[in-house]
């Protein structure tokens, strides 16, 4: 089936520096791609999302970058603090009004 | 608001012991979905539902069955539990496929 690439898999920065995680999609009608977190023992939770008429979006310290023609999309969290250590998760939705498509997912681990 | 609530959130099973995991929403969504995940891993789609008696097979759906009783209540059963298998299983829901989804606080499973 479609998949949804992510890396990297393991992303360890020093607090205060930025972060950033990439993703690919295989499907070019693909138009809704949001990004989750998820903290150890909790539920992954939406952070940020954007939809294919756009190319950017800022929310606080997260920035989503969406590249339609090369099917890529990349999260990048600035000035990166202890609380942002995480496993974060994108994904794409696929043609035919399908589930979402996740990612393998990235454990960010800030360090003081 | 709302909220999505699973049950058990444990659930120790005897190998080939055929186990059922529950999950309820009251944001009115149309779909819901289970996902397994293990220990640092990603989310691998197990069955999502796009209405009331929907079901639709995620990659991986071989030995689970689920079924939509209703709009708001979703349940999966591992047909055949196996020895040693641990994981987290997380229900979810959102409007449509092309919306944000909402996690519930997972179900822990453990097999002897």
């Amino acid at each position: 089936g479609e998949q949804v690439e992510q890396l990297p898999s393991i992303l360890r920065v020093q607090e205060g520096s930025s972060a950033s995680i990439n993703c690919t999609y295989e499907n070019s009608a693909s138009n809704y791609f949001p990004w989750y977190k998820q903290e150890p023992g909790e539920n992954p939770k939406l952070i940020i999302d954007i939809r294919s008429n756009m190319e950017r979006k800022q929310t606080q310290g997260l920035i989503v970058l969406l590249d339609k023609k090369a099917k890529r999309f990349s999260l990048h969290i600035t000035d990166t603090q202890p609380g942002d250590s995480a496993m974060y998760f994108c994904a794409a939705s696929p043609q035919g009004g399908r589930a979402l498509i996740f990612g393998t997912g990235t454990t960010v681990s800030v360090s003081p | 608001g709302g909220i999505i609530t699973q049950t058990p959130k444990f659930l120790i099973g005897q190998e080939g012991q055929k186990l059922t995991l529950k999950c309820q929403q009251n944001f009115n969504h149309d779909t819901m979905y289970w996902y397994r995940q293990d220990s640092g891993k990603g989310l691998r789609l197990i069955y999502y539902s796009i209405t009331e008696n929907d079901l639709q097979k995620g990659d991986l759906s071989e030995g689970y069955d689920a079924s939509r009783e209703k709009k708001s209540s979703f349940s999966l059963t591992v047909t055949s539990a196996q020895k040693n298998e641990m994981a987290v299983f997380l229900c979810a829901s959102s409007r449509d496929n092309s919306y944000e989804q909402y996690f519930g606080p997972g179900t822990r499973l453990t097999v002897l």
